[in-house]
């Protein structure tokens, strides 16, 4: 079981919006805001997608976006496109073990 | 362009010591980051493991750190990862990523598969 809860899967038609959420405790993404999300597609390297809960790195799209609300953290994406099919994962310091991370959610574009 | 590779055995015994290298190019190990090993058990999330400065200074994840040792190479620009007494749980993906600042991975090598397996 992993230390942050994300759902397994979430779906959206091409141009549509969805959110993932990732919710955590007290010793993690609620008092820290070192959230990052990663998208990863199987067999390559995972991709900073958010970093600082809602920062954005060079070069990543600006129709991703991340915000947080007590312990639970969300990544957003707008306008899906078909190359947004990837499993995303969620990440926070933790005064408990450094770094945790969430279970992974799977992206399906319809 | 910051780029790791992952290399080592693809199959470890039970009870043996998984042990993997991370080289690094494109960038120095001796900057200003912190070199990550994380992993992923087929079907479930990330699991960070550890983590090494330049200067060999080192943080491991509390539910590894009896069996984690990860140390640095500067000569060679790669750190590596040993984890003891494995077994079947410690089949995984392995990642080595670069940490910029806090729980924050912005370059990752591809993955390596370590099964435990008799």
């Amino acid at each position: 079981q992993s230390a942050l809860t994300q759902p397994a899967s979430v779906s959206g038609s091409p141009g549509q919006s969805i959110t993932i959420s990732c919710t955590g405790t007290s010793s993690d993404v609620g008092t820290y805001n070192y959230v990052s999300w990663y998208q990863h597609h199987p067999g390559k390297a995972p991709k900073l997608m958010i970093y600082d809960v809602s920062k954005r790195p060079s070069g990543v799209s600006t129709r991703f976006s991340g915000s947080k609300s007590g312990n639970t953290a969300s990544l957003a994406i707008s306008g899906l496109q078909a190359e947004d099919e990837a499993d995303y994962y969620c990440g926070s310091y933790s005064s408990i073990s450094d770094v945790v991370f969430g279970g992974g959610t799977k992206l399906t574009v319809l | 362009q910051v780029q790791l590779q992952e290399s080592g055995p693809g199959l470890v015994k039970p009870s043996g010591t998984l042990s993997l290298t991370c080289a690094v190019s494109g960038g120095s190990i001796s900057s200003t980051n912190w070199w990550n090993w994380v992993r992923q058990p087929p079907g479930k999330g990330l699991e960070w493991i550890g983590e090494i400065y330049q200067s060999g200074t080192t943080n491991y994840n509390p539910s590894l750190k009896s069996r984690v040792t990860i140390s640095v190479d500067k000569s060679k620009n790669q750190f590596s990862l040993t984890l003891s007494s494995v077994t079947a749980a410690d089949t995984a993906v392995y990642y080595c990523a670069r940490a910029s600042q806090v729980a924050v991975f912005d370059y990752w090598g591809q993955g390596t598969l370590v099964t435990v397996s008799s």
